[in-house]
């Protein structure tokens, strides 16, 4: 069974600041991984995939994430915070059709 | 392409009325998916379908929920009869294959009371 594990329910940051947001998986196959960012009374809106190609991805607005298979991780990372960054961020994981999300992780920019 | 859509986007009911949700998927997009999101909870997979058949329905709470998919381009999710803890915001999202990302809809924010 394929599980979501989001370290950190809160993140903040200083504005300019590195953002690092944690999600390990456990999957039982080669898994597709994603991360969501949801802003408040929105929908969820796809940043970034890993589709077993490159093991570094780009996404929008900047952020990027790395497959570490032996990690079993997939971290969520951009070199500098904007305010507009400010949401929640799910990370999730797909084995078949069906996603399983983390719990998700509230990132805050401070100015 | 109009996106996933989703009505209404705010329902406000009495405990034991029914509720129907309903959800429009991205023309194409062969897989649709009901989710709902609490704060105790997080996101919740309740059911999807493929090719308007229900595959995994192992996420629907209790009886009085039920989904339907008539056709390709239509989704209905029902609570009947509704209780005010389900209350949440409701989320259908689609996509055209295995392994693809999910396109989410606005949401429904439900209210019971």
């Amino acid at each position: 069974a394929q599980s979501v594990t989001q370290l950190g329910s809160h993140v903040s940051v200083s504005e300019g600041a590195l953002v690092l947001l944690r999600c390990n998986y456990s999957s039982s196959v080669p898994p597709y991984l994603f991360w969501y960012v949801q802003y408040p009374n929105q929908g969820l809106q796809l940043l970034l995939k890993y589709t077993s190609a490159a093991t570094l991805v780009k996404g929008i607005n900047g952020f990027e994430a790395e497959f570490k298979k032996s990690e079993t991780s997939f971290h969520l990372t951009k070199p500098s915070a904007h305010m507009s960054d400010a949401a929640e961020y799910f990370c999730a994981v797909s084995e078949r059709r069906a996603l399983t999300f983390g719990s998700g992780t509230r990132l805050q920019v401070q100015p | 392409d109009a996106g996933v859509i989703q009505s209404p986007r705010h329902e406000v009911t009495e405990m034991g009325q029914e509720v129907t949700l309903r959800c429009k998927p991205i023309s194409g997009h062969n897989s649709l998916f009901w989710y709902r999101q609490t704060m105790m909870r997080g996101l919740e997979l309740l059911i999807y379908f493929n090719n308007n058949v229900p595959i995994d329905d192992s996420g629907m709470p209790e009886d009085r929920f039920s989904a339907k998919m008539p056709n390709a381009s239509f989704s209905t999710l029902k609570i009947q009869p509704s209780e005010p803890r389900d209350s949440a915001v409701y989320f259908c999202a689609s996509n055209p294959g295995q392994g693809v990302e999910q396109y989410f809809g606005p949401g429904t924010r439900l209210t019971v009371t």
